[in-house]
Order: structure tokens, then C-alpha cells, then sequence
């Protein structure tokens, strides 16, 4: 089956340390998302990428998160400095949208980073 | 802001009858609806998709969309224990914009 591969499935770190996610999308998929999952919150999306441009980062903060796509089988998401608040399940999905349409709708989700800012 | 809402739950249902899950969204330009599954500890999963207003059915999953009342549910027949999960409402706007909005989920659980 072809999956979105996610990586550190968990992170531990101090308060201001700097943070690393990686995922790799299913290849073909053209669109990758970042989402974040918190109790509070629910799912929120931070940032996507289509055909490797970054469209929407609005959901993200500016200030320490920030969002790549080097190429189309990495994407990449940074946290520098991390906080407690920044405690959450971080979610990277991928989709494929056609020319023509109206966006991507069907997403496929990894396994998710679970980060831990102590 | 773009909302979507569903009851947290849980919603208690026994094996066999039938589980109905709800999901309102605030954006009437909305286009397509979505309805993924989670378990506890796991991503979502994609259960199943309606864009047009009525019914869609798969297997044992009916979506149902009123784009009018701005409503979207989930029904599942015949519940199982291993339908115990939280289920996620999600909202693409279309304009464009390729992200999916999510609702907090409604807690599901099956009794056996």
C-alpha cells in the first residue's frame, strides 16, 4: 500500500531547542499538508505545498515555524525555538489535485510526529 | 473563519443498531464533505466523500449532505465494537484553496 511516511514518530525536547519533521508523500501526490492535532484544538492546518510552492502558510506561526519542500519526496517542518505550547501530534498529508479542478480533496495521512516540549 | 462543528460525544450506540453522526460548517460555498475515521493513538482514515446533496452509500456507511441547512452526517449501520472510534468532519471550500477544514470529531463507542 502506498503510505506517507513520517518521521521521528516521536520527539522529546527541551524549551527552545529546535525541531525537525520529515515526511515523505506518496509518490504521484502533487499536494502535501502539514496539520497539527492537539485536544484543545482538534486538527489544524499549518501549511501546504503544491507541486513543491508553498500556497498557505497562514495557519503556521511565522515567527518559529517554518515550512520546505527541497524536493518532491521530502517535505519538511522546523520549529526553532520550540515551546511547550508547541506540544502536539503533527500530522503530514498528501493528496493529488488535477489541472482544472477545484482542489485537493482526498487526503492520505502518516502516521504522525508526536512532539513533546518539556 | 471557516467552521466546522460536530458533538464531541461520546455517543454510546449498541452493537447492531445503527450510529448517526452529525457535522454543521459555516462556509455556504463549501463543495465537497468528507468524513474520516481515527482511532485512538492513530491518523485519520478516509471512510468516505459526497459532494452532491442526498444520500451516498458505501457498504455499510451512508453519507448524507443538505447543503441548505448546512448539515452533513454520517450514518453507520449495523455498528460493530471495531467502529469505536472518533470521527472527523471535514469541509473543502474549493476557491483554490486545497486544505481541508476539520471538526473536533464525535467520540463514537460500540457496545457489545
Amino acid at each position: 500500500d502506498a503510505r506517507v511516511t513520517q518521521t521521528p514518530r516521536h520527539k522529546v525536547t527541551e524549551m527552545g531547542q529546535e525541531v525537525t519533521m520529515r515526511c515523505q508523500p506518496i509518490l504521484g501526490h502533487n499536494t502535501v499538508f502539514w496539520y497539527r492535532q492537539t485536544m484543545m484544538q482538534g486538527l489544524e492546518l499549518l501549511a501546504y505545498f503544491r507541486n513543491r510552492a508553498p500556497l498557505d502558510d497562514s495557519g503556521m506561526p511565522k515567527d518559529r515555524f517554518s515550512a520546505e519542500m527541497p524536493d518532491a519526496t521530502l517535505a519538511t517542518l522546523k520549529i526553532q525555538p520550540s515551546e511547550p505550547r508547541d506540544s502536539a501530534v503533527y500530522f503530514c498529508a498528501s493528496g493529488l489535485v488535477q489541472d482544472g479542478s477545484s482542489g485537493a480533496n482526498v487526503l492520505t495521512f502518516g502516521a504522525g510526529s508526536r512532539l513533546t516540549v518539556l | 473563519q471557516k467552521e466546522v462543528e460536530q458533538n464531541s460525544g461520546p455517543l454510546s450506540v449498541p452493537e447492531g443498531a445503527i450510529a448517526s453522526l452529525n457535522c454543521t460548517y459555516s462556509d455556504r460555498g463549501s463543495q465537497s464533505f468528507f468524513w474520516y475515521r481515527q482511532y485512538s493513538g492513530k491518523s485519520p482514515e478516509l471512510i468516505m466523500f459526497i459532494y452532491s446533496n442526498g444520500d451516498k452509500e458505501d457498504g455499510r456507511f451512508t453519507a448524507q449532505l443538505n447543503k441548505a441547512s448546512q448539515y452533513v452526517s454520517l450514518l453507520i449501520r449495523d455498528s460493530q465494537p471495531s467502529d469505536s472510534a472518533t470521527y472527523l468532519c471535514a469541509v473543502h471550500s474549493g476557491g483554490g484553496a486545497d486544505g481541508l477544514t476539520f471538526g473536533k470529531g464525535t467520540h463514537l463507542i460500540i457496545q457489545p
